[in-house]
Parts: C-alpha cells; structure tokens; sequence
C-alpha cells in the first residue's frame, strides 16, 4: 500500500520559520508535492519536488530524500495568512491512484 | 480566466435520493479526479479519469459513480448506495502526468454535501 505520514498540528510566531516534515511508503516514485489548503477553500500547489535536495519559491522551500522517503517543507518569515492545513502529497504511477495525499497539518500562524 | 468550476456549492440529499455534482474544466487537462474531504482529514480520492470515456476507480468509489463524455466535464453522483455522503466533495484536474512531469492539480471551489 501506500502511506503518508505529517504532524497533525503545528503552532509557531509571526516572522519565524516553521517545518513541516511528511515522510512517506510507496509502490513506486516519481516525486513529492505539497498543497496549501485555508478552511473552506481549495487545496493550491506549493511545491514538487522530483530530486533530492532543496527548491525555493519565496518564502517556501521544499526538500527531498529519496533514500530516506522523507521530504519537508519550510515556511519562512511567517505571515498570518500562512495559517491553513498543508499536504504532503506523493506522485505515484504504480498505485491505485495517481497522486496520494497525507492527512494534513494544521499550520497556526500566532502574533 | 482558465479554471475549474463546480455547482453547486451547498447541496442536500434525502434519503433514498441520488444526487449529482458537476465539475467543468477549461484548462484543456486530459486528466479529471474527486476527492472526498471529511473534518480535521485529507482527500481521498474516489474516481480519476486520465481520458474521455474511460475512468477508474480510487480508494472509495462504492456508493458514487461518474462519466467522461466530454474532455471538459466530470459529474460525480453520490448515489443512495453511499450511506455516509456528508463531507466536501473537491473535482481537480491534472495534465497526464508522468516521469519528468509534475502532475499538478488544479482543484476547483468544492461542493459541500449534508444529508436531510
């Protein structure tokens, strides 16, 4: 089968930086992705990640280790409206499904 | 503007009844997903399309049923086989995919559905 596995929740301060690590088991690899999602809204597409190693996109990064089927990702300089759940998501052509969402972490961004 | 539009965005169903969601693509993406979202959880994915007139089931398909005539649209119906409908139902939408390719969905506004 396939599993992914996040924090359910996370608190951290206006302005810091904040990890959220999602390590995961699957049939197969092609690349790990991260979606934004606010209460009540659609999920939005962060970040993808193919290879090992860091990618940048602002204030958000997102890190891969295919060895050791882990990846986080980094929110810097942290906003207010940052506060929204975060998946993990990985792209799988070998399961029943194509892409395999975590359960989500619960980002609270406090002053 | 280019996007994924769904209706509606509240529905109710009685018991017994079969209810059907729409979801409307115009990004020109072969492939069209659902996704089921209860509180506090991720999405589960129900049925996935990678091309018109064909689909395959996701982890939880009993109880729902969809088609694919058109590249553009994707209804989902939530049939009285589905004992437990409450939740947000979210359609996405994805070029094929594959190595080298990202498979980034595009998820429309989501439709949210309580039972009478």
């Amino acid at each position: 089968g396939q599993s992914l596995e996040q924090p359910s929740e996370v608190t951290a301060v206006e302005g810091a930086i904040v990890q959220i690590n999602c390590t995961y088991q699957t049939s197969g690899f092609y690349g790990l992705s991260w979606y934004q999602q606010h209460d009540g809204g659609a999920p939005t597409f962060l970040s993808y990640n193919a290879l090992d190693g860091l990618e940048e996109t602002g204030r958000f990064s997102s890190f891969l280790s295919r060895s050791d089927s882990y990846g986080y990702l980094l929110l810097q300089e942290l906003q207010m409206k940052d506060s929204a759940s975060y998946f993990c998501a990985v792209f799988s052509p070998w399961g029943n499904t194509p892409l395999v969402f975590g359960k989500g972490t619960r980002l609270s961004v406090i002053a | 503007d280019g996007g994924i539009t769904q209706s509606p965005k509240y529905l109710f169903r009685k018991e017994g009844q079969n209810v059907t969601l729409s979801c409307e693509q115009n990004l020109n993406h072969d492939a069209m997903y659902w996704y089921r979202q209860d509180p506090g959880q991720g999405l589960r994915l129900i049925y996935y399309s990678q091309i018109v007139n064909d689909f395959q089931k996701g982890d939880i398909a009993e109880g729902y049923s969809v088609s694919r005539e058109k590249k553009e649209s994707f209804p989902l119906t939530v049939t009285s086989a589905q004992k437990n409908p409450t939740a947000f139902y979210l359609c996405a939408s994805s070029d094929s995919g594959g190595r080298g390719r990202k498979n980034i969905q595009y998820f429309g506004a989501g439709t949210r559905l309580s039972v009478l």
